[in-house]
């Protein structure tokens, strides 16, 4: 079965300084989601990679999927507080389509 | 829009018992999911249903049974709870599966003692 690997497991940033968090698959992406999930909340879609290669921004928090490396990273420019939180890559399974596979999230918190 | 909404919040149990957490979406959404939480985990999927009268067994499905009588409705029902249950339990819905996004409720967090 596919497994999602995301690092670091938890980081502290100060406001104003950027991030990155990796999430590393043991096999082949047919694609990437990344969710956020606010402390005692449920989780928000936040964007979805279909393609090596592909990139896609929203707002400051920019995406990427290397296929080649079986990696994707998710990048905060200028980090506020409202990024705080717990974010999760999900990839699905290429003979089961219908489930989700998630990593084990990465807990940021952001020092104002 | 409601969206999707869950029931309880928040339920402690004891070993043995059994009971039903309650899912419902307002969306018309086709494909409904039942996750778990655990602590360094993220999420494992329980069961899910492409459409009313199909449900699936997911990663860790044992311990759990689901039905999708309706569109709207997917309730998840523990059996003989145990220690190993205690969780917090998330339900999602989207248009036609999840590679496209999934809307999460707010979760139930469940305690079995």
């Amino acid at each position: 079965s596919q497994e999602l690997e995301q690092s670091p497991q938890s980081l502290i940033v100060q406001e104003g300084k950027n991030l990155t968090i990796n999430c590393t698959s043991s096999k082949t992406l047919y694609g990437l989601y990344w969710y956020k999930q606010k402390y005692g909340e449920g989780l928000i879609f936040l964007m979805m990679l279909q393609k090596g290669g592909e990139e896609k921004s929203h707002e400051k928090i920019t995406a990427k999927l290397d296929e080649k490396k079986q990696q994707s990273s998710l990048h905060i420019t200028a980090s506020q507080p409202s990024h705080a939180g717990i974010y999760l890559c999900g990839a699905p399974s290429r003979t089961a389509g219908n489930k989700l596979t998630f990593g084990g999230g990465t807990r940021v918190l952001v020092k104002p | 829009n409601a969206g999707v909404t869950q029931t309880p919040k928040f339920q402690v149990l004891k070993t043995g018992q059994s009971m039903t957490l309650q899912c419902a979406q307002d969306m018309n959404h086709e494909y409904m999911s039942w996750y778990r939480q655990d602590p360094g985990m993220g999420l494992r999927l329980i069961h899910y249903s492409v459409g009313a009268g199909i449900t699936d067994q997911g990663e860790v499905p044992n311990g759990y049974n689901v039905s999708r009588s309706t569109t709207e409705d997917f309730p998840l029902r523990l059996l003989s709870a145990a220690p190993s249950q205690t969780s917090v339990y998330f339900c999602a819905s989207s248009y036609s599966g999840p590679t496209y996004e999934q809307y999460f409720g707010p979760g139930t967090r469940l305690t079995v003692t």
